[in-house]
C-alpha cells in the first residue's frame, strides 16, 4: 500500500517570501506524484504532476516540485508567494497500475500574510 | 469544455435517511472516482467506476454504493445516514489508460447529516 506524509499541517509566510511545502511518500511499487490545491468551498485543482523524466517539474501559478527518489520526497516550492496563494495544498500518489485511485496526504494549509 | 459537474452542491439530511449524489464527468472521460473529505480523516477514496464497472473500492461500509451509466455519469448512494457521514464528497474524472493519470475534480457536494 502507498502512504503520503505532509510534514507541515500549517505554513504561515509573508507575501513575496519563498515557501516550501514538504511531502514524503512510501510505496513498494512505482508511483506517479501530484500536487493539488484547494480553495475554500471548492474542489481540487491540479498544480503539477510527476510521471517520469526530469525530476524538476514546473506547474501552474509559478509552483514547481522536485522528485527525489532516494529520499522518497516530492516537495513543492514557490520563490515568491502572493496573498492569493492562501489555500490548502495536497500531495498525492497513484500506483502506475491502479486505475485512477489517488492516495492523499493530510494537507498543508498555506497562509500568506501581508 | 465543461468541467466535472456535481449536483447538488449542498444537502442537509436527517440520520437514518438515504442520499444520492450525482457526478457528470468531462466529455470523453470514462473513469469516475469518488472521495470523501472530512476534517478528521482527510481525503479518502470511496470507489472508482470505469465503463459502468466498479474497478476499485476503498475501505468504506456497504452503506456506501455507487454506479455508472452508459454515458459515464455516476451516482453514489449512502443509506442509513449517520452523523459521521457529514463531509464534502468529491468526484473526479479522468481518461482511461495508465498514462492519462490526471484527475479533474468537481466542486463537490457538501452533505450535512443532522
Amino acid at each position: 500500500a502507498q502512504s503520503v506524509t505532509q510534514l507541515d499541517s500549517q505554513v504561515p509566510v509573508f507575501e513575496e517570501a519563498p515557501v516550501e511545502l514538504r511531502c514524503n511518500y512510501s510505496s513498494s511499487v512505482s508511483v506517479y506524484l501530484f500536487w493539488y490545491v484547494q480553495y475554500p468551498n471548492q474542489g481540487l485543482q491540479l498544480l503539477l504532476k510527476y510521471l517520469s523524466g526530469s525530476t524538476l517539474v514546473k506547474g501552474i501559478n509559478g509552483f514547481e516540485a522536485e522528485f527525489n527518489k532516494s529520499q522518497t520526497s516530492f516537495h513543492l516550492r514557490k520563490p515568491s508567494v502572493h496573498i492569493s496563494d492562501t489555500a490548502e495544498y495536497f500531495c498525492a500518489v497513484k500506483k502506475e497500475t491502479s486505475g485512477s485511485r489517488l492516495t492523499f496526504g493530510e494537507g498543508t494549509q498555506l497562509t500568506v500574510n501581508p | 469544455k465543461a468541467g466535472v459537474t456535481q449536483t447538488p452542491r449542498y444537502l442537509i439530511k436527517t440520520r437514518g435517511q438515504q442520499v444520492t449524489l450525482s457526478c457528470s464527468p468531462i466529455s470523453g472521460h470514462r473513469s469516475v472516482s469518488w472521495y470523501q473529505q472530512t476534517p478528521g480523516q482527510g481525503l479518502q477514496f470511496l470507489f472508482e467506476y470505469f465503463s459502468e464497472t466498479q474497478r476499485n473500492k476503498g475501505n468504506f461500509p456497504g452503506r456506501f454504493s455507487g454506479r455508472q451509466f452508459s454515458n459515464s455519469r455516476s451516482e453514489m448512494n449512502v443509506s442509513t445516514l449517520e452523523l459521521g457521514d457529514s463531509a464534502l464528497y468529491l468526484c473526479a474524472s479522468s481518461l482511461p489508460g495508465h498514462q492519462n493519470t490526471e484527475a479533474f475534480f468537481g466542486q463537490g457536494t457538501r452533505l450535512t447529516v443532522v
